[in-house]
């Protein structure tokens, strides 16, 4: 178990209006990184973070915005939701040293579905 | 850029069958590390396990096994007598240590009783 919770882990809204997920880890893993999935596509990287104040973009950017004002938290933000956003989020974490530094590890996924 | 392939987009088999799972693989990085994910029904992605590019060995797991060639950039995992449990969707990563996973885009496998 990482130690990661999402939510909230279904949410339903209008398309339109903002909508933040927030992702929480216990274990002060300095990366954290959202993903989404979609059929077809597998998972596709949208922010990723590498410690506090400090993010980047990934593969899907566009109309998401991330902040990480302190380690245990990583927020992602659709600043006007669009149908097209509809999808399941993932949030990853990564240990910074040990044998498995490389691997990512998943939270359980939040449900998102844009009306 | 880095790129995993995936060809199998679903594959169907009887319990007890052997299946193979392919997955392709493109890095111009000379040290990178190759994964596999399962995710079940539930919905959960579980980590399976990690390969780096210097260790070519095969490792077995229980039913599982792991075939990884460089010469062929594969990095194919086998499910031996397969059983409904493993009715999932597995996928395969890459990435070079620091950099976020690429992902293929998934194996659905079925098991049928």
């Amino acid at each position: 178990d990482a130690g990661i919770t999402q939510s909230p882990r279904h949410k339903v809204t209008e398309t339109g209006t903002p909508v933040t997920l927030r992702c929480h880890q216990t274990e002060n893993h300095r990366y954290m990184y959202w993903y989404r999935q979609d059929p077809g596509h597998g998972l596709r990287l949208i922010h990723y973070s590498y410690g506090v104040k400090d993010t980047d973009k990934g593969e899907v950017s566009d109309g998401y915005s991330v902040s990480r004002s302190k380690t245990e938290d990583f927020l992602l933000t659709l600043e006007s939701a669009t149908s097209s956003q509809t999808s399941v989020y993932f949030c990853a974490i990564r240990p910074a040293s040990g044998y498995y530094q490389e691997t990512q590890y998943f939270g359980p996924g939040t449900r998102l579905l844009v009306l | 850029a880095q790129k995993v392939t995936q060809a199998q987009t679903e594959i169907s088999v009887v319990e007890k069958e052997d299946v193979t799972l392919d997955c392709v693989y493109e890095t111009r990085d000379t040290t990178y590390y190759l994964f596999w994910y399962k995710q079940p029904p539930s919905g959960e992605l579980v980590f399976l396990i990690r390969r780096n590019s210097f260790d070519e060995q095969n490792e077995i797991s229980g039913r599982y096994s792991w075939n990884f060639q460089k010469s062929t950039s594969s990095f194919n995992f086998t499910i031996t007598a397969s059983q409904v449990v493993d009715s999932a969707v597995y996928f395969c990563a890459l990435n070079s240590g620091n950099t976020p996973l690429v992902f293929g885009k998934g194996t659905r496998l079925s098991v049928i009783a």
